[in-house]
């Protein structure tokens, strides 16, 4: 599965909202899609899985939604620890875990 | 608490093999719902080298298949990544990663980065 992300660059606000896409060139197995939130010097962190569902102590700020071959992670309220880069993933399944090339959130 | 640490070289010459080791505390390895490694090449986003699911299943990238290996030592409660003739291709942050719990709930657990050259 190939994962197609946009925009690659998101310049906003404090206090916007934020609608990231992640598009698969093939349905993805069961909605096993994830979403990772990528600091520069940091690990990667889990936001959201199977599609939709906030992972431990992720802000409700952050949501997921979609099925098959498009999801959104939507960031309401934009804060600047939010600045960093977004990447998809799909999982769980024989077609592997592909990373999308992500989406940079810049907070002005 | 869970704990990965990475050990493993920080420099290795072209056409040998890279190995790390992400040593797993508090959580039994055998338990996970999987265990992976992931890499960050320099100026480069996310890159998915291989999972290890609980059911045993092994999946690789397909542009690293014919040179990877992931593997999980239940005695030593680690797990391991061997990647043969590297190149400067290779150069990049490795990251061992763990996804604990069930499909519908999972909580992740990463281990520090190891920062590996190879020249």
């Amino acid at each position: 599965i190939v994962l197609t992300q946009s925009p690659g660059i998101l310049s906003l606000s404090p206090g916007e909202g934020a609608a990231l896409s992640c598009r698969a060139s093939q349905s993805v197995t069961n909605n096993y899609l994830a979403w990772f939130q990528h600091r520069p010097g940091q690990a990667p962190r889990l936001l959201i899985y199977a599609a939709s569902t906030r992972a431990t102590g992720i802000p409700d700020r952050f949501s997921g939604s979609g099925s098959g071959t498009d999801f959104t992670l939507t960031i309401s309220r934009l804060e600047p620890e939010d600045s960093a880069v977004y990447y998809c993933q799909q999982y769980g399944s024989s077609k592997g875990g592909t990373f999308g090339p992500g989406t940079k959130v810049e907070i002005k | 608490q869970v704990q990965l640490e990475e050990s493993g070289p920080g420099l290795v010459r072209p056409s040998e093999t890279l190995s790390l080791t992400c040593a797993v505390s508090s959580f039994p390895v055998s338990s996970a719902y999987y265990w992976g490694w992931i890499r960050q090449p320099p100026g480069k986003g996310l890159e998915w080298i291989g999972t290890v699911y609980l059911s045993g299943n092994i999946y690789y990238s397909p542009s690293l298949k014919s040179r990877v290996n992931i593997s999980v030592d239940t005695s030593k409660n680690q797990f391991s990544l061997s990647l043969r003739s590297v190149t400067g291709a290779d150069t990049a942050v490795y990251y061992c990663v763990g996804m604990l719990g069930t499909s519908a709930r999972l909580h992740d657990y990463w281990g520090q980065g190891t920062q590996v050259t190879v020249s």
